[in-house]
């Protein structure tokens, strides 16, 4: 069983909707992540959060926006999302600082569809 | 800045067959180095790592790989394959700067055949 869950597990949105993707860490995990995986792909870094700050943005369009509330949870807001931003957005965690080794503890995924 | 390249894209093997998957990676600083594997509808999971010491680690799932430092490699092994890893697999690497940053191959798909 893996120690970040992610929600939902399948969404399906239209573009001029608004939705969020939700991931959630117990593992005392002070760095949190967003990747985005297209079939076939390796994933994409889009965001790091190190202790709630946003610290690496990849250059990632307005129209996802990273949010840390609190050390174990990271939400991706969606808005005004393209057909090409299907894909599968998986959330990691890791160690932080000096212990950061690069280890990443993934979670199952969200799998979007714009419609 | 690091790179990594997978030198297969799909590996097809028969079931309780031998099987290498080959990674080499360039990079100006020391590294640490990942496997992962992904199953269909999953998210990533670790089959191992090498952060120092010895340089054949030993995985899940019966997996090892072998740091090789002078030809850039680390390529994942394993002496007889089951059905059930076929999957597919990506090798990263890491600076040792604690970036945070895990660059990864573009991934081996390895299909286990009966």
């Amino acid at each position: 069983d893996t120690e970040v869950t992610q929600t939902p597990k399948h969404l399906v949105m239209g573009m001029t909707n608004k939705k969020s993707l939700k991931c959630e860490q117990h593992m005392g995990h002070r760095a949190m992540y967003w990747y985005k995986q297209k079939a076939k792909k390796p994933p994409e870094l889009m965001f790091v959060y190190s202790y709630e700050k946003l610290s690496i943005n990849e250059s990632v369009p307005s129209r996802f926006s990273p949010e840390c509330p609190n050390s174990s949870l990271l939400n991706l807001h969606l808005h005004a999302l393209q057909p090409e931003d299907s894909a599968l957005y998986l959330c990691a965690s890791s160690h932080s600082g000096a212990a950061n080794t690069g280890e990443l503890f993934f979670g199952e995924g969200s799998r979007l569809t714009v419609l | 800045a690091q790179s990594v390249t997978q030198l297969d894209s799909q590996v097809p093997v028969f079931e309780e067959a031998p099987v290498e998957l080959r990674c080499n990676y360039s990079s100006s600083v020391s590294v640490y180095l990942f496997w992962y594997v992904q199953y269909p509808n999953q998210g990533l999971q670790l089959l191992l790592k090498y952060l120092s010491g010895s340089t054949l680690v030993k995985g899940i799932n019966g997996f090892e790989a072998e740091f090789n430092k002078s030809q850039t490699s680390f390529h994942l092994r394993k002496p007889s394959v089951h059905i059930s890893d076929t999957a597919e697999y990506f090798c990263a690497v890491s600076d040792q700067l604690n970036t945070g940053k895990l660059i990864f191959g573009q991934g081996t798909t390895l299909q286990v055949k009966p």
